[in-house]
């Protein structure tokens, strides 16, 4: 079954202490997002990947830090959050190269709480 | 700046009662509008891409309509089952920043 995977899919965690959320996709995409989603906000892009090794900022990239080893796997590092990043996060992938605009498939959603 | 500002913020809408979505856009050249749904606790869905003023695309329920400045979601007909909150986003030619608006909670009363 095609999908993306977020993990963990809930998680409470103190100012200050590093955490990732991982991000896998079974799809062969090249291109993978960050989002996040706040009440009246809508979904902010954090950071995106067109291919691996290659990164770029969205909108709302402070405090976060992204890496593309592997086509497949897209993890979001807070490397000191801070309770202005609770929210809910969404992982997101699609085919093809620069400027395809083709369906974004979506994980889950990974709900955090930093206090 | 790209833009994309959804109205009304949450509609509510008897079973069969026809009504509309709008998604107002500002961006230096489309290369595409999409249109996703989105249940709760659940990530948003792929519903439509447009890509050029005058173009439609229907599914069941659903039209979705784009000329230069807007897009409409026509929902005609709706039955419970399509409450849910819908989305709205803009790729401008320049760049892979996909850009979502604030969406729009439908709710559809039986």
């Amino acid at each position: 079954e095609a999908q993306v995977t977020q993990n963990p899919r809930y998680l409470i965690t103190v100012t200050g202490k590093k955490l990732t959320v991982t991000c896998s996709q079974n799809m062969n995409h090249e291109y993978m997002s960050w989002y996040r989603q706040d009440p009246g906000l809508g979904l902010r892009q954090i950071y995106y990947s067109m291919n691996v090794e290659v990164t770029d900022k969205g909108d709302v990239p402070e405090g976060y830090k992204v890496s593309r080893k592997e086509k497949r796997n897209f993890p979001l590092i807070l490397e000191s959050p801070s309770p202005n990043q609770t929210s809910l996060y969404f992982c997101a992938s699609k085919k093809g190269q620069t400027l395809y605009t083709g369906e974004l498939f979506f994980g889950e959603g990974s709900r955090l709480t930093v206090l | 700046e790209d833009q994309v500002t959804q109205s009304p913020e949450a509609l509510r809408l008897q079973e069969g009662e026809s009504s509309s979505l709008n998604c107002s856009y500002t961006v230096s050249g489309l290369r595409g509008l999409f249109w996703y749904r989105q249940d709760p606790g659940k990530g948003p869905e792929f519903l439509f891409t447009l890509y050029s003023a005058g173009e439609e695309k229907e599914k069941e329920r659903l039209k979705a309509t784009l000329t230069k400045k807007e897009s409409f979601l026509h929902i005609t007909a709706p039955k419970p089952e399509d409450s849910a909150t819908y989305l709205c986003a803009v790729q401008a030619n320049r760049d892979d920043k996909i850009i979502f608006g604030k969406g729009t909670r439908l709710h559809i009363l039986p």
